[in-house]
């Protein structure tokens, strides 16, 4: 069965230091891969996807970045981190050859926190 | 622009009620799909349905259901009998067609937080 991995799992980090939030699956082959955010009790707002290695989508203009080394690791990054860059980064994957009813799976998230 | 739209913001229900959360969405295509998850204090988020646009039948799952108005553009999640462990934030969201959404994302709405009471 297939798998998702993040971490950390929560993560406190000073204004302007670097940040790596790191997700891999397990199980699957060339899945699409996402990065989402969170706001406090808020929706899910996309950062970026990928559906494949070394190609990244960026949905909004920001201060992170993602790659996409591995065909199953993703990395979410920034050089300098700023106050707004808080709140609960979530990554999730689906089959690359899934249809519209493939749904998306969720690893259990990192909560940012930027002081 | 918002193209899925749950304006309940909390719902309360008592245990072993039914309760119905509302999700509105917006688009000018026949082919869509819509689904609802989970997401308990915990952070995850967990799939609960799915419902394609061409799809006739609602869709069931377990205490879970659908209900799905296309001309409304409406699809609710029905939750029957309520159970303490329900309470959590649900959130509804769209997949537009593949066509021109390559990367298979998915839109989500803002979430209603359900609280069941014992």
């Amino acid at each position: 069965s297939q798998t998702i991995h993040q971490w950390p799992a929560t993560l406190v980090q000073p204004v302007g230091s670097p940040l790596s939030l790191e997700c891999t699956v397990e199980g699957t082959s060339n899945p699409n891969l996402y990065w989402y955010r969170q706001a406090a009790g808020r929706g899910l707002q996309l950062l970026f996807y990928s559906v494949g290695i070394g190609q990244i989508s960026s949905e909004v203009p920001q201060n992170l970045s993602a790659s996409r080394p591995q065909d199953r690791q993703f990395i979410l990054s920034s050089k300098k981190l700023l106050l707004s860059d808080s709140g609960f980064y979530l990554c999730a994957w689906k089959l690359g050859t899934g249809g519209i009813n493939s749904p998306l799976h969720f690893g259990n998230g990192t909560r940012l926190t930027v002081t | 622009a918002q193209k899925i739209t749950q304006t309940q913001p909390g719902m309360f229900v008592q245990e072993k009620e039914a309760v119905t959360l509302d999700c509105t969405y917006d688009t000018s295509d026949q082919s869509y799909g819509l689904f609802w998850y989970k997401q308990p204090s915990s952070g995850e988020m967990i799939f609960l349905i799915y419902q394609g646009s061409y799809d006739e039948q609602n869709a069931t799952e377990g205490r879970y259901s659908l209900n799905f108005q296309k001309a409304r553009k409406s699809a609710n999640l029905v939750i029957s009998a309520s159970q303490l462990g329900d309470s959590a934030m649900y959130f509804c969201a769209m997949r537009e067609p593949l066509i021109y959404n390559q990367g298979g994302k998915l839109i989500f709405g803002q979430g209603t937080e359900l609280s069941v009471k014992p």
